[in-house]
């Protein structure tokens, strides 16, 4: 089916650990973005990126590291951890950037313990 | 000022009551703007654009004032099941910048 998937849906991992969260789309959405959703925070955005092999910093990317070798993946890598990790992820894609809506993933619930 | 503000709430509202929410954006440059609707522990969802004229889907109206910078969202004859958070949505540049959220409940 067409649309925009994350996996996993929920992880746990410890303090200190390497963990991916990936997410692919099948609309070939020029734009991709991840962002995190925290009581009180709303959503912020970590990284998005324009095209293949085009990456931008958005307001909280500390910790974050991403990439974008083909345009339907864009994998979030925390590379080490933290307790402030623990959040709730989204990617989203879209066919233009900003001039056109968002399609968010379903989520993954990352819990660091 | 923060780029996108909205008033939290909680609005809790009866059924069939009419409900508006506000969204002040600092941005004067901002081109686009949206309306999107979150259920608790789900991802938000496209629930309209806004359009400068302004724009209605159903019970759903929209608008904007770019004079005093904010747009609207206005539920007429609101139904149980509109109870979730309304997030604003507003593109300075990109990316999307979000609003916190307005939560609504609808109540029987």
């Amino acid at each position: 089916d067409a649309g925009i998937t994350q996996s996993p849906r929920y992880k746990i991992t410890e303090t200190g650990r390497q963990v991916t969260l990936m997410c692919h789309q099948t609309w070939s959405h020029s734009y991709m973005f991840w962002y995190r959703q925290d009581l009180g925070h709303g959503l912020r955005l970590i990284y998005y990126s324009a095209a293949a092999d085009i990456t931008d910093k958005g307001e909280v990317p500390d910790g974050y590291v991403v990439s974008r070798s083909k345009t339907e993946n864009f994998p979030l890598t925390l590379e080490s951890a933290t307790r402030s990790q623990t959040s709730v992820y989204f990617c989203a894609s879209s066919e233009t950037g900003g001039g056109s809506p968002l399609h968010f993933g379903n989520g993954t619930r990352l819990t660091v313990t | 000022r923060k780029e996108v503000e909205q008033d939290p709430g909680p609005f809790n509202v009866p059924e069939g009551a009419t409900v508006a929410f506000n969204c002040t954006y600092s941005n004067s440059a901002s081109q686009s703007f949206f309306w999107y609707r979150q259920d608790c522990r789900k991802e938000p969802k496209l629930l309209m654009s806004v359009y400068s004229s302004g724009n209605e889907d159903g019970r759903f109206t929209a608008q904007l004032n770019r004079a005093s910078q904010y747009i609207s969202l206005l539920i007429r004859d609101s139904k149980l099941s509109d109870s979730a958070t309304y997030l604003c949505v507003v593109m300075s540049d990109t990316p999307l910048v979000f609003g916190k959220g307005t939560r609504l409940s609808v109540i029987a």
